[in-house]
C-alpha cells in the first residue's frame, strides 16, 4: 500500500489568494496521481488527472504537477465555492488516498 | 453522461449483514472498472473494492473476507454484500467508475450505520 501525506492539513486563505496544496508519496507513483475536490454533504469530485489534466468543466485557475513523490495542486486566484476538502489519489497499486487539505475561509 | 445512484444503507446492528446496490445510467458497468469507496463520519477516503469487465475482484483491508462485490449485468447494477459488519464499517460508501485509473463518476453515497 502506498501511503499518501497532504499538507497542510487545513489551509487558511481569502479569496483571489493563491492556494498550493501538497501530496506526498512513500515511494515512487507513475502518472496516475488525481486530484478530487469534495464540498460538505457532498461527493468528491474530480478535478485533475494523471498529475496535471483537468477533467471537463474545470476552471483553468486549477493546476497540478510534479513527478515521482511529490505533487502539487495549485488554485491561482480563490473563488468563494473552491473552499473544500481536497484529497489526492494514487493508482499505481491499490487505490489510495491522502487525508485530505482543508482549504477554509480566512 | 450517465449518473450513479446507491441505495441500501440504513441502521444495522453489529454481526449482521447489509446489501448495498449503486444502479448505474447513461453507460453499462460491465465495460467499466466499478469501485466502492467509504468515507467514515468526519474522515478522509478509503478505497473498499472493486470489479473489473472480466469479472475479477479485490478488496481493501477492512473489507477483505467480509465483503463481496459484485454486479447484475441486465439491471446493470453493482453491488456491495456486507457481512459480519462492525462499528468501524459505519461510514457513506460510495460507487465510483473508475476511467483510465481515475474515478470520473461517482455516486451521491449510501450511508451506512453499524450501531448495538
Amino acid at each position: 500500500e502506498i501511503v499518501l501525506t497532504q499538507s497542510p492539513a487545513t489551509l487558511s486563505l481569502s479569496p483571489g489568494e493563491r492556494a498550493t496544496l501538497s501530496c506526498r508519496a512513500a515511494q515512487n507513483i507513475n502518472r496516475f496521481l488525481h486530484w478530487y475536490q469534495q464540498k460538505p454533504g457532498q461527493a468528491p469530485r474530480l478535478l485533475i488527472y494523471d498529475i496535471s489534466n483537468r477533467a471537463t468543466g474545470v476552471p483553468a485557475r486549477f493546476s497540478g504537477s510534479g513527478s515521482g513523490t511529490d505533487f502539487t495542486l495549485t488554485i491561482s486566484s480563490l473563488e468563494p465555492e473552491d473552499f473544500a476538502v481536497y484529497y489526492c489519489q494514487q493508482r499505481t497499486s491499490w487505490p489510495t488516498f491522502g487525508q485530505g487539505t482543508k482549504l477554509e475561509i480566512k | 453522461e450517465g449518473q450513479l445512484v446507491e441505495s441500501g444503507g440504513g441502521l444495522i446492528q453489529p454481526g449482521e449483514s447489509l446489501r448495498l446496490s449503486c444502479t448505474a445510467s447513461g453507460f453499462s458497468v460491465s465495460d467499466n472498472v466499478m469501485n466502492w469507496v467509504r468515507q467514515a463520519p468526519g474522515k478522509g477516503l478509503e478505497w473498499v473494492s472493486d470489479i473489473y469487465p472480466d469479472g475479477r475482484t479485490y478488496y481493501g483491508g477492512p473489507a477483505a473476507g467480509r465483503f463481496t462485490i459484485s454486479r447484475d449485468i441486465p439491471r446493470n447494477t453493482l453491488y456491495l454484500q456486507m457481512n459480519s459488519v462492525r462499528v468501524e464499517d459505519t461510514a457513506v460508501y460510495y460507487c465510483a467508475r473508475e476511467s483510465m485509473w481515475k474515478y470520473d463518476m461517482w455516486g451521491p453515497g449510501t450511508r451506512v450505520i453499524v450501531s448495538s
